[in-house]
C-alpha cells in the first residue's frame, strides 16, 4: 500500500486566498483525521471522520476552516480566507483498529 | 478522558549509548498505547503499539517499550542509539471505549539529539 497520500506537499499563498489541502487515506481504513502542527501549539486534532461522516469538528479553529470527505478515498481541508496565523504543517491520518497512519504533511505558508 | 505526559522535552545521548524515553498516561481502564517518531520534515511514523498481552512490545528500528500498569507508564527503549535516531518521539494513548481506540491523545513529544 502506498500509505496516506497528501497534496500538495508545500503551499505558499497570500493572505485572503483560498487554500485546499487533499488527502487520500489507506484503502480499507474507516477513520480519517486532520491535524495541524506548529512549534507553539504542537499537534492539534482539527476534525475526524468515520465512514465519511464528520464526527467531531470541535478542533476546527474557526469558520474559515472546513473539511469534507465525499467518499472513502478522498478528503479535503479548506481554508477560506487564509491568514498568516494559519501557517503550519497539516497532517492527514487514517486508521482502522491498530493505530493511526500519517501522511507526509502539507507545509503551508501564508504571507 | 485520557491524557499523556512526556516529562522530557529534550534528551541528548551519545551514539551507541542506551536510550529510554518516558511516557506516563492517565486512563481508568486498559489503554491502547503507541509510540511514534517524527524525523525533520516528515510525518509521524508508528514505531510500536500495545493493545494487550505481553507487556514488552517490540517495534521497528530496534525499539521496544514496556507497559507497566502499576506505574501508568509506557517507556520507550533502545539499547544502542544511532545518529539516524535523532528525531521527535510522541507517545499516544487510545481507549477501547473511544471509537474503538482510533481516537488518540498525544503527548507533547520528546526531541532526541544524538552526539557523535
Amino acid at each position: 500500500d502506498a500509505g496516506v497520500i497528501q497534496s500538495p506537499r508545500h503551499e505558499v499563498t497570500e493572505m485572503g486566498q483560498e487554500v485546499t489541502l487533499r488527502c487520500k487515506p489507506i484503502s480499507g481504513h474507516d477513520y480519517l483525521f486532520w491535524y495541524r502542527q506548529t512549534m507553539m501549539r504542537g499537534l492539534e486534532l482539527l476534525i475526524y471522520f468515520n465512514n465519511n461522516v464528520p464526527i467531531d469538528d470541535s478542533g476546527m479553529p474557526e469558520d474559515r476552516f472546513s473539511a469534507k470527505m465525499p467518499n472513502a478515498s478522498f478528503s479535503t481541508l479548506k481554508i477560506q480566507p487564509s491568514e498568516p496565523r494559519d501557517s503550519a504543517v497539516y497532517f492527514c491520518a487514517s486508521s482502522s483498529v491498530g493505530g493511526q497512519y500519517f501522511g507526509p504533511g502539507t507545509r503551508l505558508l501564508v504571507l | 478522558a485520557q491524557s499523556v505526559t512526556q516529562p522530557d522535552i529534550h534528551i541528548t545521548v551519545s551514539e551507541g549509548a542506551s536510550l529510554e524515553l518516558r511516557c506516563n498516561y492517565s486512563y481508568g481502564a486498559t489503554p491502547y498505547l503507541f509510540w511514534y517518531v517524527q524525523s525533520p520534515g516528515q510525518g509521524l511514523q508508528l514505531l510500536l503499539k500495545y493493545f494487550s498481552g505481553d507487556t514488552l512490545v517490540q517495534g521497528i528500528k530496534g525499539f521496544e517499550a514496556e507497559f507497566k500498569r502499576s506505574q501508568s507508564s509506557f517507556n520507550l527503549r533502545k539499547p544502542s542509539v544511532h545518529w539516524s535516531d535523532a528525531a521527535e518521539y510522541f507517545c499516544a494513548v487510545g481507549a477501547e471505549d473511544n471509537n474503538a481506540g482510533n481516537m488518540l491523545t498525544f503527548g507533547g513529544g520528546t526531541r532526541l539529539m544524538v552526539k557523535p
